[in-house]
């Protein structure tokens, strides 16, 4: 057990929908990531926030937003949902993230399938 | 663009035997990751290797990194079944106080008695 939590653990949903996956870090940590599972493309970083603020953006589509709330958790909001966005999503979360010195703890995944 | 290659990306191996797993990547970094997933689970830190000439053992696992090579490889000796996972090398691409990890596709590893 990393110490990372998300919620909920599976969902499934239909075409155009929006849904919301949620993460805790481990306690004392101030940057949380979101990385994409799928078949076809692999591990992919989404985003990263630290201590409430945009830090770092990868791979992440235009329906797709982030946030970090003063508590910390974060939340990936997913919307006009696709075939394609089917995937395991992650959260990770590290002390700081800001100077290559730490590593990332994975949470346990949100499956998320669109039908 | 960062790339990270892995190499095999499926691995079939009897118990007992040794072998290993390749990971190249694409320009400077000195901080590379292994993790390993069970089918279905999350990803577990093995190993984190932060500077030319690391080696890090535990267990059956010992992991080393070449940064001139831009190569790390994750030795694995005596298998047993309980190794059978996935492997990810992943490649910090620090960037103005920022962090993010470009993983390798996986190594697939699937030890048989």
């Amino acid at each position: 057990d990393s110490g990372v939590t998300q919620t909920p653990k599976h969902l499934i949903t239909a075409t155009g929908q929006r849904v919301t996956l949620r993460c805790s870090p481990r306690s004392g940590d101030l940057s949380v990531y979101w990385y994409q599972q799928s078949l076809d493309q692999g591990l992919q970083f989404l985003i990263q926030y630290y201590n409430g603020e945009e830090r770092a953006k990868g791979n992440i589509l235009e329906r797709f937003s982030a946030q970090q709330f003063p508590d910390l958790h974060s939340e990936l909001n997913l919307s006009s949902l696709e075939l394609g966005d089917s995937a395991l999503y992650f959260c990770a979360s590290s002390v700081a993230g800001t100077s290559g010195m730490d590593t990332q703890y994975f949470g346990p995944g949100t499956r998320l399938t669109v039908l | 663009e960062l790339k990270v290659e892995q190499n095999p990306l499926f691995l079939s191996m009897q118990e007992g035997k040794n072998y290993t797993i390749y990971c190249n990547y694409s320009t400077t970094s000195d901080r590379l990751y292994w993790y390993r997933q069970d089918p279905g689970k999350s990803l577990e830190s093995l190993f984190v290797l932060l500077s030319n000439g690391a080696v890090k053992q535990e267990g059956r696992l010992m992991a080393s990194l070449d940064t001139k090579a831009r190569l790390s490889t994750l030795h694995i000796t005596a298998a047993v079944h309980d190794l059978s996972a996935t492997y990810f090398c992943a490649v910090d691409r620090t960037q103005g106080g920022s962090e993010k990890l470009v993983f390798g596709k996986g190594t697939k590893l699937t030890v048989n008695p």
